[in-house]
């Protein structure tokens, strides 16, 4: 199984509402990415988890809020978000102590009205 | 920081070879990839190689790696219509976490 799996595919959700992102891969990968990407522009990183703890955060607004609940899960909790946060938002994940390359999910294409 | 640069746009006809160049400013790289993504998709990786390698080829992929002036290419030979697509150039493998992606080349195939 070499798939990162990412629900759901679309969100439209209020700028008073809690929702969040689900992540999942079954690959034995210990290092989980967020990323965040605009149209027509690169993934910028948001978090990086490795063993399941929190190794970067790209000065993200907490409104934003993940969570690696085991070495197989990751989540984004989202809470009072902006129209402009309106993205893709991607999850990725590699193995730690090989080849970097990341595997990446379909992202979950969030609207904020 | 590390700089990665990439041409927007790129068109060819179906049938030709399209090549997508890459350059960067951090020799530091031990790994360079490329990335594809269609429309609504994530990113899927395409190829990668070492930096002590000077090219790759895989299929109808061919990479070229050129140090000394910090170049990078991809070459798809008999592109077609399905190749149509926002291909990355990305740096990585400096011991840390981070992936460094360039601003990515859309590649248009005329039918």
């Amino acid at each position: 199984d070499t798939e990162v799996t990412q629900t759901p595919k679309h969100l439209v959700m209020g700028m008073t509402n809690k929702k969040s992102l689900k992540c999942e891969q079954h690959m034995g990968h210990r290092a989980m990415y967020w990323y965040k990407q605009k149209a027509k522009k690169p993934p910028e990183l948001m978090f990086v988890y490795s063993y399941e703890k929190l190794s970067i955060n790209e000065s993200v607004p907490s409104r934003f809020s993940p969570e690696c609940p085991n070495s197989s899960l990751l989540n984004l909790h989202l809470h009072a978000l902006q129209p402009e946060d309106s993205a893709l938002y991607l999850c990725a994940s590699r193995s730690v102590t090989t080849n970097e390359k990341l595997f990446f999910g379909s992202g979950t294409q969030l609207s904020v009205l | 920081g590390e700089d990665v640069e990439q041409s927007l746009f790129l068109s060819v006809r179906e049938g030709d070879s399209s090549v997508i160049n890459c350059t960067y400013t951090d020799s530091s790289s031990t790994y360079l990839y490329w990335y594809k993504q269609e429309p609504g998709a994530g990113l899927q990786l395409l190829t990668y190689i070492f930096s002590n390698m000077d090219m790759k080829q895989d299929q109808r992929l061919t990479v070229l790696l050129n140090k000394k002036d910090k170049h990078l290419s991809l070459r798809i030979a008999d592109t077609q219509t399905g190749d149509s697509a926002i291909y990355f150039c990305a740096l990585g493998g400096t011991g840390g976490f981070k992936t460094i992606f360039g601003a990515g080349t859309r590649l248009f195939v005329k039918a």
